[in-house]
């Protein structure tokens, strides 16, 4: 079964710095694409950063360019999301996606179950 | 970075009525656009990719449409567990792959 697990999140002051974690398994994971999409309290979805199979290609939203970084260890089927210098604004349910690409279109077939990263003081 | 609208934000239906919810993209995407449903306190997931390829595994009353800049997603009849929040995201080129706001489905 392909699964995504995440992991990480929690109550940072803002100015903080949190590292989420995401645990692939059921499907090779460096064959793919990965992303990372949030959603605030009551919001729509934000699609933050993502990443290519052996980690050579990166892009990111420009609201956390600078401060965010996403990587990945293929050995270890996992994707990272290092987050710095928070804001209230990056409070939000943080999920893991697959991207599975079709020729050149690109789909998000699955998701973890999302970890919630709180920037309060 | 290319913009979605979606429309309505929200809509009330009944059972077995057909629905539909349309996303417009701010410069021609083609055929680059998704459909996902997220039901509350769950994950999103997808529903329709290439404008118009169903899923596995999805019902066939949804149905997707479109190309350029203007897309819907029809519910044929909806039914009790269809009563969810809707984006569309397009995939067009480079990232940032953007998501439309949302159109939550509510029970009439």
């Amino acid at each position: 079964e392909v699964q995504l697990v995440e992991s990480g999140g929690g109550l940072v002051q803002p100015g903080g710095s949190l590292r989420l974690s995401c645990a692939a398994s059921g499907f090779t994971f460096s064959n793919f694409w990965m992303s990372w999409v949030r959603q605030a309290p009551g919001k729509g979805l934000e699609w933050v950063a993502n990443i290519k199979e052996d980690g050579s290609k990166t892009y990111y939203v420009d609201s956390v360019k600078g401060r965010f970084t996403i990587s990945r260890d293929n050995a270890k089927n996992s994707l990272y999301l290092e987050m710095n210098s928070l804001g209230v604004e990056d409070t939000a349910v943080y999920y893991c996606a697959r991207e599975e690409s079709f020729g050149s279109y690109n789909v998000y077939d699955c998701w973890g179950q999302g970890t919630l990263v709180t920037v309060s003081s | 970075d290319i913009r979605m609208t979606q429309s309505p934000s929200s809509l009330s239906a009944s059972v077995g009525d057909r629905v539909t919810i349309t996303c417009r993209a701010s410069q021609s995407i083609s055929t680059y656009l998704n459909w996902y449903q997220q039901e509350p306190g769950k994950a999103p997931k997808l529903l329709i990719y290439v404008a118009s390829t169903l899923q596995s595994g999805v019902p066939s009353r949804f149905s997707g449409s479109g190309s350029g800049t203007d897309f819907t997603l029809t519910i044929s009849s909806l039914q009790p567990e269809d009563f969810a929040t809707y984006y569309c995201q397009q995939s067009y080129s480079t990232p940032p792959y953007t998501f439309g706001q949302g159109t939550k489905v509510e029970i009439k």
